[in-house]
């Protein structure tokens, strides 16, 4: 089935330790994100890739770090977990083209709990 | 910068009604606007797409409008059912290629 997967589904990280986060689609969408998700606040865009090889930053980027080798994985790395990366986090993808028509497709999320 | 803001926040209404949630955004701009479902625990599941030239998208019981020129758009949901218990978010595609999120709406269908 055509998706992305994300991997973990939960983590437990004692604070300090470096923690990457996976994300695999496998439909070629040249667009990819990372958003978290907190109660109150919604969902925040962390970073992005609009192509392979290209990253950027999105509304919440401090702490965090992406690598866009391939197509198919956008990988987030937290270098030095603190609790207040302690969320629920998405990894989405679209197709992207001049019109625009696609809209985005989300994975399951990862539960991360920093202690 | 574009605000996305979803009233209300949570909403019980019974078995069976009809009902509207409300989505509204403040720059005009944008490419599309998506609405998605999101059940607890779970990840985002996409209802309705609507691109910016359209003003209105039906899938099931349900139909999505959009008015861009006064920066609203309705998800209307006929005849609710338990299964339709979840958080609806909506989200705009702006000029620069980045989503914006609206806080959802936690609907609670009544048995």
């Amino acid at each position: 089935i055509a998706g992305i997967t994300q991997a973990p589904t939960s983590q437990i990280l004692a604070a300090g330790r470096r923690m990457t986060l996976r994300c695999t689609q496998d439909m070629r969408h040249n667009a990819m994100y990372w958003y978290r998700q907190d109660l109150g606040l919604g969902l925040r865009l962390i970073h992005y890739s609009n192509t392979a090889g290209t990253t950027g930053k999105g509304e919440v980027p401090d702490g965090y770090s992406v690598s866009r080798a391939n197509t198919d994985d956008f990988p987030l790395t937290l270098a030095s977990a603190v609790p207040s990366q302690t969320s629920v986090y998405f990894c989405a993808s679209k197709r992207t083209d001049y019109e625009q028509l696609d809209g985005y497709t989300f994975g399951s999320g990862t539960r991360l709990t920093v202690v | 910068k574009q605000e996305v803001t979803q009233i209300p926040a949570a909403l019980s209404v019974p078995e069976g009604e009809n009902l509207v949630l409300n989505c509204s955004f403040t720059d005009s701009a944008i490419y599309n606007l998506q609405w998605f479902r999101q059940d607890p625990g779970k990840g985002l599941t996409s209802l309705l797409l609507i691109q910016s030239s359209q003003r209105e998208q039906t899938s099931g019981r349900l139909n999505a409008s959009l008015d861009k020129s006064s920066g609203r758009s309705t998800l209307y949901i006929a005849a609710s059912q338990p299964g339709d218990s979840a958080t609806y978010l909506c989200a705009v595609l702006g000029r620069d290629d980045k989503i914006i999120f609206g806080k959802g709406t936690r609907l609670h269908i009544l048995p």
